[in-house]
């Protein structure tokens, strides 16, 4: 069983829905980490969160430590959300190692 | 502003033939450093991270070795490349500290060893 498992692995979404990705972990974290990859592969990060809330723009990330979830929300969907969403913990003590979740493939259709 | 290079972005190489790939941080000092690799259809997985100029820690063992000759670059190498190589080689810096800290990633290099 991976330490960090992703849900559901592919979305597909009309323009304007709200979206929803979760990230389940299963050992004890430091930091939780959310990222977005594009198709061509590049790589940004758009969250680092040990507790509780954080929002930019159209995007939410929440993480509740106890239950060891963290879930990432998108309002009002476009079509340049398309991108894999990837959860990603330090984990182990180790505040350099990334252990990451297979990404959840998110397409928005106009 | 920090910017993070790779190159190159592209690579086919023969089995058995060598690999060198160059990373370099701008705009920040004693970074540490990171290479990932993305295989196809799987997840990001650490390959090697060094917190300064010669320390290197391995994550994974591997046909692949890395180093740190200088404060802001890293080098991804291989004597004799393996099919298995082939990859999405994903390099990253972060600030240091005692928490965890954003990574910030390079815009990668595809290789294909043939």
């Amino acid at each position: 069983k991976n330490e960090v498992e992703q849900s559901p692995q592919n979305l597909t979404a009309q323009e304007g829905e709200f979206i929803t990705i979760n990230c389940s972990y299963s050992v004890g974290i430091s930091a939780l980490h959310w990222l977005q990859q594009h198709p061509g592969g590049g790589i940004v990060s758009l969250f680092m969160l040990s507790s509780g809330k954080k929002k930019h723009g159209r995007l939410i990330a929440t993480i509740n430590i106890q239950e060891k979830h963290s879930s990432l929300h998108i309002t009002a969907s476009h079509p340049r959300d398309s991108a894999v969403y990837i959860c990603a913990v330090n984990s182990g003590g180790s505040n350099y190692k990334l252990t990451f979740g297979k990404g959840t493939l998110l397409t928005v259709n106009p | 502003s920090q910017t993070i290079h790779q190159w190159p972005a592209t690579l086919v190489q023969p089995v058995g033939s060598p690999l060198s790939l160059e990373c370099t941080v701008e705009g920040t000092s004693n970074p540490n450093l990171y290479w990932y690799r993305q295989a196809a259809g799987r997840g990001l997985q650490l390959l090697f991270y060094s917190v300064g100029i010669g320390q290197i820690s391995s994550e994974v063992p591997q046909n692949l070795s890395a180093s740190r000759p200088q404060d802001r670059q890293f080098i991804l190498s291989s004597k004799k490349l393996l099919l298995s190589d082939s990859g999405f080689y994903l390099c990253a810096w972060s600030t240091i500290g005692t928490a965890g800290r954003t990574q910030y990633f390079g815009p990668g290099t595809r290789l294909l060893v043939l």
